[in-house]
């Protein structure tokens, strides 16, 4: 079956600018987290989704992010008046129950100039 | 203090030995942990999962989980070169959120 599907895989996009990353978990799969990872660092946990609510944003670093799953499937992160530090690979990945272990998409790597 | 403590490496081992990679964590709470391998410029898969004391073994691979010191550890046998990667450890504390160790990479020499 289809795993973990990100969207776009690269982005890059200007200082100030507002982007959209999308997520496509895996069929079924009710837990749905967001991450960044920064080169020579592991995964650096930011949201995660129980069904169609966030059940923990403790993760956001900031008011400029925020991420929404209207239909308990698709993910969106979304990133306002983005900063050069926002540079990072962000990934995705799903379980099926909030405790199971999880499955993680390709990655978006975004580039802020 | 971070929740999952790795050592960096880099740890080397020839093709064939036993590497062995340790994590250590915080939250005594944690219940489940996990180790997964990540190929430089891919994403991370899992090789393993582990809840309860003692070792779990899969293949070439075992995970050891010792609650009362709070660490747990991956040993791979026989070693291949196709096994060079960064294997990160993580942990589920009671809420649910995953805490990842910056990740050990391991160099596997043919």
């Amino acid at each position: 079956g289809a795993g973990v599907s990100q969207t776009p895989s690269n982005k890059v996009t200007e200082k100030g600018k507002y982007v959209e990353l999308r997520c496509d978990p895996i069929s079924g799969h009710t837990a749905l987290y967001w991450y960044r990872q920064s080169l020579g660092q592991g995964p650096e946990f930011l949201i995660y989704f129980q069904g169609t609510g966030a059940a923990d944003d403790s993760g956001l670093p900031n008011d400029r992010f925020f991420a929404v799953r209207p239909e308990g499937s698709v993910s969106t992160l979304k990133i306002q008046r983005t900063e050069r530090g926002d540079s990072a690979v962000y990934l995705c990945a799903s379980s099926l129950l909030a405790a199971n272990e999880q499955f993680f998409g390709p990655g978006t790597r975004l580039t802020v100039l | 203090q971070k929740e999952v403590e790795q050592n960096s490496g880099p740890l080397s081992v020839p093709e064939g030995a036993i590497a062995s990679l340790n994590c250590t964590y915080s939250d005594r709470g944690s219940q489940s942990f996990f180790w997964y391998r990540q190929y430089s410029g891919k994403s991370p898969e899992l090789i393993m999962f582990i809840y309860s004391n003692g070792d779990k073994e899969d293949g070439r691979f075992t995970a050891q989980l010792n609650k009362a010191s709070q660490y747990v550890s991956l040993l791979i046998r026989d070693s291949q070169p196709s096994d060079s990667a960064t294997y990160l450890c993580a942990g589920m504390n009671t809420g649910n959120q995953f805490y990842f160790g910056t990740g050990t990479s391991l160099t596997v020499i043919p």
